[in-house]
């Protein structure tokens, strides 16, 4: 079946730019992450969405920071007033539950900030 | 807290000759393992994971791992390397307490090559 899709593939935009990147999980998976791999930091944790529970948003590294999930299914990251230093591939996954169930990733966004 | 360190951030063998790749982690209480491989351009696939049942995991492509509680490792092997085995491996952990269970902290990576 259908994997964890991801759009756009590549974003480039200007510093101070808003950015939405999108996220449609596997179909009837509950949980969605957002993490972001870039090469100072490595793969890091975003934000968390599990069911109708309150989203743990405790990797999100800014207040420009944000995440929505619309009718448990696809989910958009917006960074606001973008900077140089959130340029990096941002990847989604989804399980079918949270805890140890397997994490399906997308093949990610990468973002490029001038 | 949780964390996980990849011992070696390269690792070059030659073609079917073994791999080891070596993890160690850190958890306040039992841990979920997984070894996650990422090709390049490709997305993250899970090659295997450890959540408390056998300590030897076996994954896809010929790998498996030890989980070893007194060590606090989780070392990731193939008995013969393929050229596609080419890529980088993360290591990854996952603490079963309320507030980081399904969050998943990355090592850094082992970027494998594999020389004809």
């Amino acid at each position: 079946g259908a994997g964890v899709s991801q759009s756009p593939s590549n974003k480039v935009t200007e510093k101070g730019k808003d950015v939405e990147l999108r996220c449609d999980p596997i179909s009837g998976h509950t949980a969605l992450y957002w993490y972001r791999q870039s090469l100072g930091q490595g793969l890091e944790f975003l934000i968390y969405f599990q069911g109708n529970s309150a989203p743990d948003k405790s990797g999100l590294p800014s207040d420009r920071f944000s995440a929505e999930r619309t009718g448990g299914s696809v989910s958009t990251l917006t960074i606001q007033r973008t900077q140089q230093e959130d340029s990096a591939v941002y990847l989604c996954a989804s399980s079918t539950g949270g805890g140890a169930d397997t994490q399906y990733f997308g093949p990610g966004t990468r973002l490029t900030v001038l | 807290a949780q964390s996980v360190t990849q011992l070696d951030s390269h690792v070059s063998v030659s073609e079917g000759t073994p791999v080891l790749l070596r993890c160690n982690y850190s958890s306040s209480y039992s841990p979920s393992l997984f070894w996650y491989v990422q090709h390049p351009n490709k997305g993250l696939q899970l090659l295997l994971k450890y959540t408390s049942a056998a300590t030897l995991v076996k994954g896809i492509n010929g790998f498996e791992a030890e989980f070893k509680k007194s060590e606090t490792s989780f070392h990731l092997t193939k008995p013969s390397a393929h050229m596609s085995d080419a890529a980088e491996y993360f290591c990854v952990v996952s603490d079963r307490i309320t507030d980081s269970w399904g969050k998943l902290q990355f090592g850094a990576g082992t970027q494998v090559v594999v020389t004809p």
